[in-house]
């Protein structure tokens, strides 16, 4: 079986851009969530998609905002960049319910913002 | 609120040596879940563990046991015999179930090298 697959797996944007990550999730999961993967702040939780609607939301800003389509895969905007917008962006799929069900992360993608 | 402390930020061993990762964690929930992952240099985190509040027996898998301690709100990772493979980032986290919905909680990550 497929692993989560992100795209792409680096990206170099400027700042005042916007940008789109895409994440497929492995097949047969419906839960997506995505986490930012920073040197200062560690790991923290973006949001979550289940079934095209978004679960929960994590404490980042409005410009930060993503979707679920009907395969269950999902894609993550993040609008007018800012430096330290840049991190590692993960994303993790699971079956259904995240207390039942572990994470399964893909491999990233690293955002950098000049 | 939640908070998952690991207060390791780096360790250094030299291969075959045992080596323990800790994990300090805080929430008012009595149900959750504790994780152990691992992020290789390639980036993705790759799931170790995951144990509920309910089930304190400790587990051994290979070379890698788990110690959940409620009474000190530990869940302590240890890595037996290392090896230069196990050379990655480990990520303690929580995850509590809560009305407004669930929310997982990552520490900061220690980073352990094992040298040959």
């Amino acid at each position: 079986k497929a692993g989560v697959t992100q795209t792409p797996r680096y990206l170099i944007k400027t700042r005042g851009q916007q940008v789109t990550l895409s994440c497929s999730p492995i097949s047969g999961h419906r839960s997506v969530s995505w986490y930012q993967q920073t040197p200062g702040q560690g790991l923290q939780f973006l949001f979550e998609y289940f079934s095209e609607t978004q679960r929960n939301k994590g404490n980042f800003p409005g410009r930060f905002s993503g979707r679920q389509f009907s395969n269950s895969r999902s894609e993550m905007n993040v609008s007018t960049l800012e430096l330290g917008d840049s991190a590692l962006y993960l994303c993790a799929s699971s079956l259904e319910d995240r207390d039942n069900s572990p994470l399964h992360f893909g491999n990233g993608t690293r955002l950098t913002v000049t | 609120a939640q908070k998952v402390t690991q207060a390791q930020t780096e360790i250094s061993v030299v291969e075959k040596e045992d080596v323990t990762l800790d994990c300090v964690y805080e929430t008012r929930d009595t149900t959750y879940y504790l994780f152990w992952y691992k992020q290789p240099p390639s980036g993705e985190l790759v799931f170790l563990i995951r144990r509920n509040s309910f089930d304190e027996q400790n587990e051994i898998s290979g070379r890698y046991s788990w110690n959940f301690q409620k009474s000190t709100s530990s869940f302590n990772f240890t890595i037996t015999a290392s090896q230069v493979v196990d050379s990655a980032v480990y990520f303690c986290a929580l995850l509590t179930l809560e009305s407004s919905g669930d929310k997982l909680t990552f520490g900061t990550g220690t980073r352990l090298a094992v040298r040959p």
